[in-house]
């Protein structure tokens, strides 16, 4: 099975401009979850979306935003970028059921730097 | 504030031998626990998972849940430079989909 997959692996923006990353989970994955990683705050969840609905949100402004095709590829998009928001994004997919056993799993992530 | 606390490291170890990788969280309504292993660079991969308490073993690792303490360690034995990685610990948001709280990291380095 192919793993997850995302695009573009590598950006750069300059402030007040805006970015949409893009990801594929793995084939029969139907949630796909964002998460930020900076070198102070570590791993932070942005949030995740199921059958195209999102379900859970993390302590983000809405300058971040996300959805969900019916095929489940999923894309976020930054507004108004700020340099702050340079970092590595990560996308995670799993099958979605809420049970103990859901895990996620991690693409390559998309490195966004903000001048 | 839901939190999950790792001791950043380095923890420094020789090789062969075990290294001890500690995790707490807070909220005791957790009910999945991962490890994590990233290296420089690259993105997380999944090491183990854990459920209920006790422990787990997969090969040279082994995941220890406690949950009255709410606390997760991580052992691998017979250590690799190989092994020489930033280890995650995340948690489940117990009411909230499969979204997790990752601990900032231990960062492992193995001397041959």
């Amino acid at each position: 099975k192919a793993g997850v997959t995302q695009t573009p692996r590598y950006l750069i923006k300059t402030r007040g401009q805006q970015v949409t990353l893009s990801c594929s989970p793995i084939s029969g994955h139907r949630s796909v979850s964002w998460y930020q990683q900076t070198p102070g705050q570590g791993l932070q969840f942005l949030f995740e979306y199921f059958s195209e609905t999102q379900r859970n949100k993390g302590n983000f402004p809405g300058r971040f935003s996300g959805r969900q095709f019916s095929n489940s590829r999923s894309e976020m998009n930054v507004s108004t970028l700020e340099l702050g928001d340079s970092a590595l994004y990560l996308c995670a997919s799993s099958l979605g059921f809420q049970g103990l056993t859901d895990t996620q799993y991690f693409g390559p992530g998309t490195r966004l730097t903000v001048l | 504030q839901k939190e999950v606390e790792q001791n950043s490291g380095p923890l420094s170890v020789p090789e062969g031998a075990i290294a001890s990788l500690n995790c707490t969280y807070s909220d005791r309504g957790s009910q999945s626990f991962f490890w994590y292993r990233q290296y420089s660079g690259k993105s997380p991969e999944l090491i183990m998972s854990i459920y209920s308490n006790g422990d787990k073993e997969d090969g040279r690792f082994t995941a220890q849940l406690n949950k009255a303490s709410q606390y997760v360690s991580l052992l691998i034995r017979d250590s690799q430079p190989s092994d020489s990685a930033t280890y995650l610990c995340a948690v489940n948001l117990a009411q909230a989909g499969t979204a997790l709280i990752f601990g900032k990291g231990t960062t492992l380095s193995v001397s041959s």
